[in-house]
């Protein structure tokens, strides 16, 4: 595998289910990131872990929380969400320091539904 | 923090013409704009990106406008063809990383044939 890869690519889920997405970078990189993708609006950034630490969005509700054992894997731990977080859940990752190019690499995305 | 608006949400043109998307940003010390492309069903991918101290960038078929004073960027596109349909988002950040990226709604490009 290659790139950023995103499992699993659909879920459904009822609001008292727990689920977790997790996304995996193979390119070497220092900073990964989760966005929320709704239909018109725009890209959310939700989470940056930057050097595997976690830059705080206080936006987010608690219902989302982020785990990222090392500088390859990033997870989105999801807990009695609500319908209106339905949406495409992307995962990116980026080099981040004084050679960096700025470039995100995204996932193929998580389609989450909560019914 | 950070705004950035992007028009026209909806754009459609004939295959062969040009396709001209604008992205206005409201932080003044905003130093790096990307554009990215996102076809349907696909991830978004970068296509091309201007910093604050260039005022043109020009890739092909596809180049990059930056006017600092009056805060916006243009993405322009020749001799458009089918494959240039998709979504495009300008972004906009501070540090000229990634990890500080604002983006607009996008815009859904339509290549008429």
């Amino acid at each position: 595998e290659t790139g950023v890869t995103q499992t699993p690519r659909h879920l459904v889920m009822g609001m008292t289910n727990k689920k977790s997405l997790k996304c995996e970078q193979h390119l070497g990189h220092n900073a990964m990131y989760w966005y929320k993708q709704s239909a018109k609006k725009p890209l959310e950034l939700m989470f940056v872990y930057s050097l595997e630490e976690r830059v705080e969005n206080n936006s987010v509700p608690s219902r989302f929380s982020p785990e990222c054992p090392n500088s390859s894997h990033l997870f989105l731990h999801l807990h009695t969400l609500q319908p209106e977080d339905s949406a495409l859940y992307l995962c990116a990752s980026s080099q981040e320091g004084h050679t960096n190019t700025g470039e995100l690499f995204f996932g193929e995305g998580s389609r989450l539904t909560v019914l | 923090g950070e705004n950035v608006e992007q028009h026209p949400s909806t754009l459609s043109v004939q295959e062969g013409d040009s396709a001209v998307i604008k992205c206005t940003y409201s932080d003044s010390a905003s130093n790096y704009f990307p554009w990215y492309k996102q076809e349907l069903g696909k991830r978004p991918q970068l296509i091309i990106d201007i910093r604050s101290n260039v005022g043109e960038k020009k890739d092909q078929r596809i180049a990059v406008t930056l006017n600092k004073t009056a805060k916006h960027f243009s993405l322009h596109i020749t001799e458009t063809q089918p494959e240039d349909s998709a979504v495009y988002f300008c972004a906009a950040a501070r540090r000229g990383g990634a990890d500080g990226l604002t983006f607009g709604k996008g815009t859904h490009l339509i290549i008429q044939p």
